[in-house]
């Protein structure tokens, strides 16, 4: 079965500083990946998607996430975060059944933001 | 993509009693999923809602406790029965979207049972 591992519980980061969070997944065959984002008391809203093609993808909001299949990675990046940023990051991978099991998440990584 | 309008928002239920969470689809989607986030937790899936075939569950969860409808291809119902303190948690709904388009979310129905 699929599993999604993201590593770090909490990251804080200045304003205005780079930011990345690190995701690494279990899958048998190619994954489908995805990162979304949740602010609180808010669903989520979906950031970028990995499928196939160009292992860099970039999403919304100034994201990007560079697929690393020697890693079995999918970390997403930003260059220069806002205060705005400020919520929780979730990693998912699809399930292996073409899309009939849903999306296995990983933990999730709390985003904090000093100003 | 599609937008999804999820109802209620939050209640707060008495121990004992059911709620059933309604998800509507601007569109019509093959496969319609409910999640669960408990306090604090990452999104766990409950079940997979199908038109026209029952729900499957996953491990951990039963049709009795979480019964789902599934009566055509832009709706599902999916109740929390018999409700305990342990079901307060986020319940949200999500549709798998043509291929390239991913899953959206519904905003979530926060529930507290008291």
């Amino acid at each position: 079965a699929q599993s999604v591992t993201q590593p770090d519980i909490h990251i804080t980061v200045s304003e205005g500083a780079s930011l990345e969070l690190r995701c690494n997944y279990s899958y048998g065959a190619t994954p489908y990946l995805f990162w979304y984002v949740q602010s609180p008391g808010q669903g989520l809203q979906l950031l970028l998607k990995y499928f196939s093609g160009d292992t860099l993808v970039q999403g919304i909001k100034g994201f990007e996430a560079e697929f690393k299949r020697s890693q079995s990675s999918f970390n997403l990046r930003k260059p220069s975060v806002h205060w705005s940023d400020a919520a929780e990051y979730f990693c998912a991978v699809e399930g292996s059944g073409g899309g009939a099991d849903g999306l296995t998440f990983g933990k999730g990584t709390h985003l904090i933001i000093q100003p | 993509s599609a937008v999804i309008s999820q109802k209620p928002s939050r209640d707060i239920c008495q121990r004992g009693t059911s709620l059933t969470i309604q998800c509507q689809v601007d569109s019509q989607v093959t496969m319609m999923f409910w999640y669960r986030q408990q306090p604090g937790q990452s999104l766990t899936l409950i079940a997979t809602a199908n038109q026209g075939s029952e729900a499957t569950y996953e491990s951990g969860f039963v049709i009795d406790k979480f019964p789902i409808s599934r009566p055509n291809l832009t709706f599902s119902t999916l109740t929390v029965s018999n409700m305990s303190p342990e079901d307060s948690s986020i319940y949200l709904c999500s549709v798998r979207e043509r291929l390239y388009y991913g899953y959206t979310f519904g905003s979530g129905t926060r529930l507290t049972v008291v």
